[in-house]
């Protein structure tokens, strides 16, 4: 079964202090896609990252980072210097092919993530 | 370019009354998605449209009834809103075929309140 699972429910940290968000999941696919989204308290999901599992580079946007690790089926996010700005839920998916071509994503239930000053 | 419009953004009921949440998208998607959010729950599908024409239960399909009225619109109606479908929903819509990267646009959520 198609499953993604954010262990972290909520995370507090001060500013400035680097934070890893867990993302583990199970697909019957051999090709697929891993997403991170964030949603501020402003409510709308900000995409952040798209992975195919053929990719299991790291990657590193600014002060993000994601390590992918098909052995483990974790797909990990890394905020690097953490400022009150990053204060959101932040969800890990994983894409569901369908036959035809289509597609859902799967979510993990997110991680909510408190900067403080 | 709008993306995916949903309305109304926000819209309280009582137990019992029935609503419709209207969602568009103007980037010739074929699919479109309706998904809830609830604290602790993550999103979770409702309904999905893979295509014109077609519609398909999800994870969480029971209360709701959903029309794909043409490529552009998705509707998703509650027939006889409880209180247990108080919730965020988000309506959604990617590409499909040759053209899928597996990523969804989502709109910007309505909440729901029913008392």
């Amino acid at each position: 079964a198609q499953k993604v699972t954010q262990a972290q429910t909520e995370i507090s940290v001060v500013e400035k202090e680097d934070v890893t968000l867990d993302c583990v999941y199970e697909t019957r696919d051999t090709t697929y896609y891993l997403f991170w989204y964030k949603q501020p308290p402003s409510g709308e999901l900000v995409f952040l990252i798209r992975r195919n599992s053929f990719d299991e580079q790291n990657e590193i946007s600014g002060r993000y980072s994601w390590n992918f690790q098909k052995s483990t089926s974790s797909f990990n996010f890394t905020i690097t210097a953490s400022q009150v700005v990053d204060s959101a839920v932040y969800f890990c998916a994983l894409s569901d092919f369908l036959s035809g071509g289509y597609n859902k994503l799967i979510f993990g239930a997110g991680t909510r993530l408190a900067v403080h000053p | 370019n709008a993306g995916v419009t949903q309305t109304p953004k926000f819209q309280v009921l009582k137990t019992g009354q029935s609503m419709t949440l209207q969602c568009a998208q103007d980037m010739n998607h074929n699919s479109m998605y309706w998904y809830r959010q609830d604290p602790g729950m993550g999103l979770r599908l409702i309904y999905y449209s893979a295509s014109e024409g077609t519609t398909d239960k999800g994870e969480v399909p029971n209360g709701y009834n959903v029309s794909r009225l043409n490529k552009r619109e998705f509707s998703l109606r509650l027939e006889s809103a409880a209180p247990s479908q108080t919730s965020v929903y988000f309506c959604a819509s990617s590409y499909s075929g040759g053209m899928n990267t597996g990523e969804l646009f989502f709109g910007e959520g309505s909440r729901l309140t029913v008392l």
